[in-house]
């Protein structure tokens, strides 16, 4: 069983177009991310979000949001898509209340903006 | 904020030898957490090792074991008896502790470990 699922895996689209990228977790976690990794590797926080609050990284553009439908799905909705938004997106889970503090990462989208 | 830093971006190792990856690290917090990942080719994040940094005794998870200086905010990865398969981007990752609120992971650019057979 996939712990932490995104689809798609890839996605090509074109400027000025809107996504959406899905992430579901079957382990009972109460926190969801998404992370931006761009073409030189690094890796950023976009957004932290419980059933609490949703913590959103300030430089993340407005055009991006997530939208959790339950606890065990965070998707990411990104309007009005531009170049520079091509990257691949993780998604990961953990449990907030647990010491050890692990996240667990989906396999990535790939997104390809042209 | 956190910041970490990763100086080398590239680095080699011959099959079987022993290799050192250096992270440090800038906080103010007390209680936080430290990890490794491991991204191979097929980009999937894999957790390699981990670090409680209220733990003194060092983390160690088979072949790979870490160094951890709290007072000097360093915190390197050493592979034993490298393999191929351990070719990949190696990450490394600082998480405050859960009870300072959300945490997400900060990382450090990334070291590209080549094992050359």
């Amino acid at each position: 069983d996939t712990a932490v699922s995104q689809t798609p895996k890839y996605l090509v689209t074109q400027m000025g177009n809107d996504k959406s990228i899905k992430c579901e977790q079957n382990l009972g976690h109460d926190t969801m991310y998404w992370y931006k990794q761009d073409s030189k590797k690094f890796l950023k926080i976009m957004f932290s979000y419980n059933n609490k609050e949703l913590i959103i990284n300030e430089t993340v553009p407005n055009r991006f949001s997530p939208k959790s439908p339950d606890k065990a799905h965070l998707n990411l909705h990104i309007n009005s898509l531009e170049l520079g938004d091509s990257a691949v997106y993780f998604c990961a889970s953990s449990q907030g209340d647990r010491v050890r503090g692990e996240q667990y990462f989906g396999p990535g989208t790939r997104l390809t903006v042209t | 904020a956190q910041t970490v830093t990763q100086s080398q971006p590239e680095m080699s190792v011959q099959e079987a030898e022993t290799v050192t990856l250096s992270c440090t690290y800038d906080t103010s917090e007390n209680n936080y957490y430290l990890f490794w990942y491991k991204q191979p080719p097929s980009r999937q994040m894999i957790l390699v090792i981990r670090q409680e940094a209220y733990k003194q005794q060092n983390a160690t998870e088979n072949r790979f074991s870490v160094n951890f200086q709290k007072a000097a905010k360093s915190f390197s990865l050493k592979i034993s008896d490298s393999q191929l398969g351990d070719t990949a981007m190696y990450f490394c990752a600082f998480m405050k502790s859960y009870y300072s609120g959300n945490t997400p992971l900060v990382f450090g650019k990334g070291t590209r470990l080549s094992v050359i057979a």
